[in-house]
């Protein structure tokens, strides 16, 4: 079964410029999440999608950040207008369902987004 | 606000010997427990879920505890392979967001 893909797996991009990233979930899973690592921080959450509602979007940092999951399948992460402080790693994960056992969140490789 | 804090930071192992990496946790309502092993320029790998006080968990040389407050990865008789960075997170309240804790960096050396 194949696993959580991410694309791409590195972005390098000036301050100002747009950038899209793309997370394919494991088939058949409903819950689809992102999270971002900046430099020396934990990893933190940003969204929940539950097919393709927005359950929960309290860790977005601000309105540069937008998500969509059109169909509930795979989503995109869209950070329009980058600055610096938008460096790091995102990782999405995706789980089967809301509850115990199938709520285990399974991580995707991330994408190293470098704000230049 | 939900809060993880692991210790130590970083711990350096010769093989064989034993060692156990904490992870403390303040939160409304836990739900679970994860503990996650992540890999230089990798996704977090799932090992463990914990979900009472009293439950065990383990997996070759690992083994998973929870009390109320605290959960211990324990590592037995480690090897080169367990080096990685571990990582521990909570999950409570009525979402299903993950809240992480810094890692522990673990080398165990030959």
């Amino acid at each position: 079964e194949a696993g959580v893909t991410q694309f791409p797996s590195h972005s390098v991009i000036e301050k100002g410029q747009t950038v899209t990233l793309r997370c394919d979930p494991i088939s058949g899973h409903d819950n689809l999440y992102w999270y971002r690592r900046v430099m020396g921080k934990e990893i933190k959450f940003l969204l929940h999608f539950v097919k393709e509602s927005k359950q929960d979007e309290s860790g977005m940092p601000n309105n540069r950040f937008l998500a969509e999951r059109t169909g509930g399948t795979y989503s995109t992460l869209k950070v329009q207008p980058a600055e610096l402080e938008d460096s790091g790693v995102y990782f999405c994960a995706s789980s089967q369902d809301w509850g115990p056992p199938q709520d285990t969140q399974y991580f995707g490789p991330g994408t190293r987004l470098t704000v230049l | 606000e939900d809060q993880v804090t692991q210790s130590p930071e970083a711990l350096r192992l010769q093989e064989g010997e034993s060692s156990s990496l904490n992870c403390s946790y303040t939160v409304s309502g836990l739900r679970g427990l994860f503990w996650y092993r992540q890999d230089p320029g990798k996704g977090p790998e799932f090992l463990f879920t914990l979900y009472s006080a009293g439950e065990e968990k383990e997996k070759e040389r690992l083994k998973a505890t929870l009390t109320k407050k605290e959960s211990f990865l324990h590592i037995t008789a480690p090897k080169p392979e367990d080096s990685a960075t571990y990582l521990c997170a909570v999950q409570a309240g009525g979402g299903n967001k993950l809240t992480f804790g810094t890692g522990t960096q673990l080398k165990v050396e030959l």
